[in-house]
């Protein structure tokens, strides 16, 4: 059972746009989010996270929105650069728990 | 301040064989999680451990799957006669006490010919 979803397994996006990138979850009790990077042959790498209590983080070009009555979040990347080319993945946790579940991962090709 | 550290990066083994995948937590990380990603999925959890305790096991399989993290020396997982099924990138991640977040390694390639 996939508890988180990212529905778009690739994109591309021409250098210096918008790169908007999905990702929706169904557990009511998930609280914190976060966004990996991940490029190939390497570990994920942390990027960016968010809580329940808040509904937007800004970290420089990057910036994770919640939506918690839909259960959507979402990363923005403005603007976007070549070595943004990677995959990202979503991932969330309940409070109580320790582990995190895992979205399939976007793709993200920057075209430069 | 090292990151987290698996080895070996590539792991070959042939059916029913043993895989030993290790993972050492950053410097002051106590937490310790296992993942696997298989291909074409997303990171699958497996287990989370502190030093000398598994927390929480309910993502390892329930034979042949075996981890631990001892009080000296780095965390191991085991796969004890391995299967193609088991070919796939294990993740160690770890985290300290204080935060939520968690850092991950390199990853092992495990490949069962």
């Amino acid at each position: 059972d996939q508890q988180v979803k990212q529905n778009s397994p690739s994109l591309s996006v021409q250098e210096g746009r918008i790169s908007i990138l999905n990702c929706d979850y169904t557990n009511s009790m998930f609280d914190y989010f976060l966004w990996y990077k991940k490029y190939p042959a390497e570990g994920p790498t942390f990027l960016i996270s968010i809580s329940s209590i808040k509904d937007k983080n800004e970290d420089g070009r990057f910036t994770v929105f919640l939506n918690k009555s839909a259960k959507h979040l979402s990363l923005h990347i403005v603007p976007s650069q070549p070595g943004d080319s990677a995959v990202y993945f979503c991932a969330a946790s309940e409070n109580t728990g320790n582990q995190f579940y895992f979205g399939t991962g976007t793709s993200l090709t920057v075209i430069p | 301040n090292a990151g987290v550290m698996q080895n070996p990066r590539h792991l070959v083994r042939r059916r029913g064989q043993e895989a030993r995948l290790r993972c050492s937590p950053m410097k002051g990380h106590s937490h310790v999680y296992w993942y696997r990603q298989l291909p074409e999925e997303g990171l699958k959890f497996m287990v989370y451990l502190q030093k000398e305790n598994i927390i929480d096991e309910s993502g390892m399989p329930k034979e042949r799957f075996s981890a631990e993290f001892p009080k000296e020396g780095p965390s191991i997982l085991r796969i004890q006669q391995v299967v193609r099924g088991d070919s796939a990138a294990y993740f160690c991640a770890s985290s300290p006490v204080t935060e939520e977040t968690q850092y991950f390694g390199p990853g092992t390639r495990l490949l069962v010919l």
